[in-house]
Formats: structure tokens, sequence, C-alpha cells
């Protein structure tokens, strides 16, 4: 069975500063993975995802993740956060062979400090 | 373009008794999933529904059932409505048909039982 494990609970960041947040998952097949943000008080937006191809992806607001097969992992980093960034960022992961039944992390509040 | 909708937005029950949930998925999509987003968690999956029919089931008692209505909308009931049911309930929609494996989040039904 899979699962996603994000590492840190809560990243207090000053804005301008770079930021990363760790994700690592468990799984013995091929997987897509998924970064979700969580505003207060709204549900999901889908920020990048990984299917095939290049293992780096970007979002249009800055955004960037790299998919490690050998080490199962697929980091989120920024490197100068804003404000607005203050939210909560979700790592999920999908089985080829299941769908798209996603497992999510337990997430990593982002709180950005002026 | 609609994205995904829920109604209600809020809602408050008292143990013991029922509640049903809608979703209407986003132009052009024909999967709904459902969710279940605990205070300071990630959200857990609970069923998915594509072409009316229930797919896949996440680990969630038969109190948790859907339905799926040929216009592609579908419905969460929970019965015997549990203090621990309280949550952020989460519809996703998605296009199997298109091969699309990203998922859009509606706003969620936060449900608070009693």
């Amino acid at each position: 069975a899979q699962s996603v494990t994000q590492l840190d609970s809560q990243v207090p960041v000053f804005e301008e500063a770079p930021v990363e947040l760790r994700c690592n998952y468990s799984s013995s097949v091929s997987v897509y993975l998924f970064w979700y943000v969580q505003y207060p008080n709204q549900g999901l937006q889908l920020l990048l995802k990984y299917l095939s191809g290049s293992t780096l992806v970007e979002s249009i607001n800055g955004f960037e993740a790299e998919f490690n097969k050998s080490q199962t992992s697929f980091h989120l980093r920024k490197p100068s956060v804003h404000i607005s960034d203050t939210a909560e960022y979700f790592c999920a992961v999908s089985e080829e062979a299941a769908g798209n039944k996603l497992t999510f992390g337990g997430g990593t509040r982002v709180l950005v400090k002026p | 373009d609609a994205g995904v909708t829920q109604s209600p937005t809020h809602l408050i029950k008292t143990r013991g008794q029922q509640v049903t949930l809608r979703c209407s998925p986003k132009s052009g999509h024909d999967t709904v999933s459902w969710y279940q987003q605990a205070l300071g968690q990630g959200p857990q999956f609970i069923f998915q529904y594509y072409e009316e029919e229930e797919r896949q089931r996440g680990n969630f008692p038969d109190r948790f059932s859907g339905h799926q209505f040929p216009n592609y909308s579908s419905e969460l009931n929970v019965n015997a409505l549990l203090l621990g049911d309280s949550a952020l309930y989460l519809c996703a929609s998605s296009s199997l048909l298109q091969g699309q494996y990203e998922q859009y989040f509606g706003p969620g039904t936060r449900l608070t039982v009693t």
C-alpha cells in the first residue's frame, strides 16, 4: 500500500527567503505525484504535478518540485516566498495501476513572516 | 467554466442522524471522488464514482455510501453519524475517459456532529 510522509508539520520562513517542503512516498509501482495548496477555509488547489518525462516540474507562481525515484521523494521548493504563500501544502501520490485515487501526506503549514 | 461545486457549505447535525452532501463536477469531467479531511490532517479517500458505479473504496465503514447521477453529479450519504465524522468533506472531479490523472477539488462541506 502506498503512503506519503511530509517530514515537517510546520515551516516558519521570512518573506523573500527560500523554502523547501519535504515529501517522501512509499510505493512498489509507478506513481504520479502532486502538490496541492490549501488556503484557510478553502478546498485544495493543484500546485503542480509529475506524471512522466522531466523530473523537474514547475508551477506558474514560482514553485518547483523534483521527482527522485531512487530516494522516493518529491520535495517542493520556492527560491523566494511571499506573504501570500502562507498556506498548508499537501503532497499526494496515486499509483498508475489504481486509477487516480490520491493518498495524501499529513500536510506542511507554511507561515511566511514579514 | 464553473469548477467543482459543493453544497451545503456548512452543516451541523446530531449524533445518530443522517446527512447528504452534494457535488457537481467540473464541466467535462466524468469521475467524482470524495475525501474526508479531519482537522489538522490530510484528506483521506472515501470512494470514487465513474459511470454511476463505485469504482474504488477507501477504508471507511458502510455507513458511508454514495451515488452518481447521469449528469455526473454525486451525493455522499453518511448514516448514524458519530462525533468522529466531524470533518471537511471534499469532492474532487477528473476525467478518466480523457486519461487525466489530476483531480480538481471543490471548496468542501464542513460537517459538525454534536
